[in-house]
């Protein structure tokens, strides 16, 4: 089974500008959550889809945004970027109703310039 | 405010010794906890878990201690091998909110050869 993918890897942006990153779930999880990496502060949670609908939502401004699509691939955006937002983003998922565990991807690597 | 919270940002061990990774935590409403590790490029892997319902869990070289009434648990790799190198993470959820895991800053472990 294929695990959780993420694109871009990598992306440079400038302040001011928006940015969207994608995540692919497990096949079979329907619940997606989206994490911020940085130096020294762990992961912290940003927030969680299911069917389409945001369950959860962490301490982040209203720049940060989300999606789930019927597939339930999801997507975050930024908007207004800020040099603070450089960070690795990362998503997991996970099947509802099991354990806790969830499932992570590589992450999209976000500098701002 | 880190609900929870790895105190040591880093560790070394020679190959063939224990690791002993620890974790507090404030909430008392978390009632299941897992560790992660992760390596550089890579999204976190789950290791293993325990639920607030027991004390100890293990899993090959991975044992996870769970001292509720210290609101304090531990990761023990027993023998730590050099592939074992990695930052590891400390995840706590509660009840009421299962699908928000609460990320600790890490641990760097190092394993020398």
């Amino acid at each position: 089974k294929a695990g959780v993918t993420q694109t871009p890897r990598y992306l440079i942006k400038t302040r001011g500008q928006q940015v969207t990153l994608s995540c692919s779930p497990i096949s079979g999880h329907r619940s997606v959550s989206w994490y911020q990496q940085t130096p020294g502060q762990g992961l912290q949670f940003l927030f969680e889809y299911f069917s389409e609908t945001q369950r959860n939502k962490g301490n982040f401004p209203g720049r940060f945004s989300g999606r789930q699509f019927s597939n339930s691939r999801s997507e975050m955006n930024v908007s207004t970027l800020e040099l603070g937002d450089s960070a690795l983003y990362l998503c997991a998922s996970r099947v509802e109703g099991a354990s806790n565990e969830q499932f992570f991807g590589p992450g999209t690597r976000l500098t701002v310039l | 405010d880190q609900q929870v919270k790895q105190n040591s940002p880093s560790l070394s061990v020679q190959e063939g010794r224990i690791s002993i990774l620890n974790c507090d935590y404030t909430n008392s409403m978390f009632d299941y906890f897992l560790w992660y590790k992760k390596y550089p490029a890579e999204g976190p892997t789950f290791l293993i878990s325990i639920s607030s319902i027991k004390d100890k869990n293990e899993d090959g070289r991975f044992t996870v201690f769970l001292n509720k009434s210290a609101k304090h648990l531990s990761l023990h790799i027993v023998p730590s091998q050099p592939g074992d190198s990695a930052v590891y993470f400390c995840a706590a959820s509660d009840v009421g909110d299962s699908d928000k895991l609460v990320f600790g800053a890490g641990t760097i472990l190092r394993v020398k050869s």
